[in-house]
């Protein structure tokens, strides 16, 4: 069975940092491209970024373009995302997500709240 | 702003069928397969229709999806009170290089 275990997730001020943690089992971990998606609660979904298998395509959002670092240990099976000068828009629940474009496994998602 | 255009809402009567629209561009839908997922409160979303137009093992084949030009569509026949819930769409932007969201639907049953 597929698990995604998302954690990291926390009070932070605003221009603050955090860094998400995502431990994947139950599949090949290193065969998938890997995605963190976000939700303000109430909201829709949007997308934050994405990692391919190697770790050598990585796309981010508009958003959080340059402040958002994705990464991934494939010995681990560990999904990341360094998120640092965070602002109140990024609050937010953040999901792992298992792709490359059919969000077939989702994590339980960690939630992220950035307030002074 | 979503790239992906939703109606916010639908609705219809128990055994009805509502149909979800999802407008896009040729740098999305397009050009690429679309995806559907449900979510119901206070849980995680959860896909419906993959990006080859398939349902993954365990959803009734009550609901479809569809695609024409730079529109997809997600049918659901039969409608069940047990299918309230938000439903998005989602593809890959090839101009944005980056995945995209509709800002969902919410499907209410009379």
């Amino acid at each position: 069975e597929v698990q995604l275990v998302d954690s990291g997730g926390g009070l932070v001020k605003p221009g603050g940092s955090l860094r998400l943690s995502c431990a994947a089992s139950g599949f090949t971990f290193s065969s998938y491209t890997m995605n963190w998606v976000r939700q303000t609660p109430g909201k829709g979904l949007e997308w934050v970024s994405s990692i391919s298998t190697g770790s050598v395509n990585k796309h981010y959002a508009d958003s959080v373009k340059g402040r958002f670092t994705i990464s991934r240990d494939n010995a681990k099976n560990s999904l990341y995302l360094q998120m640092n000068s965070l602002r109140d828009e990024d609050t937010a629940v953040y999901y792992c997500v298992k792709g490359p474009l059919a969000f077939d496994s989702w994590g339980q998602g960690t939630l992220v709240t950035v307030s002074s | 702003q979503s790239v992906l255009t939703q109606p916010p809402s639908v609705s219809a009567a128990p055994g009805q069928k509502v149909t979800i629209s999802c407008s896009g561009s040729s740098s999305n839908i397009g050009n690429n397969d679309v995806s559907w997922y449900q979510q119901f409160p206070g849980t995680t979303p959860k896909l419906l229709i993959d990006d080859n137009g398939e349902r993954p093992s365990g959803i009734p084949d009550r609901f479809s999806g569809s695609k024409s030009g730079t529109s997809a569509t997600l049918d659901i026949t039969g409608l069940q009170t047990g299918d309230e819930a938000d439903y998005y769409c989602g593809t890959w932007d090839s101009g944005l290089s980056a995945v995209v969201f509709g800002g969902g639907t919410k499907v209410t049953v009379l």
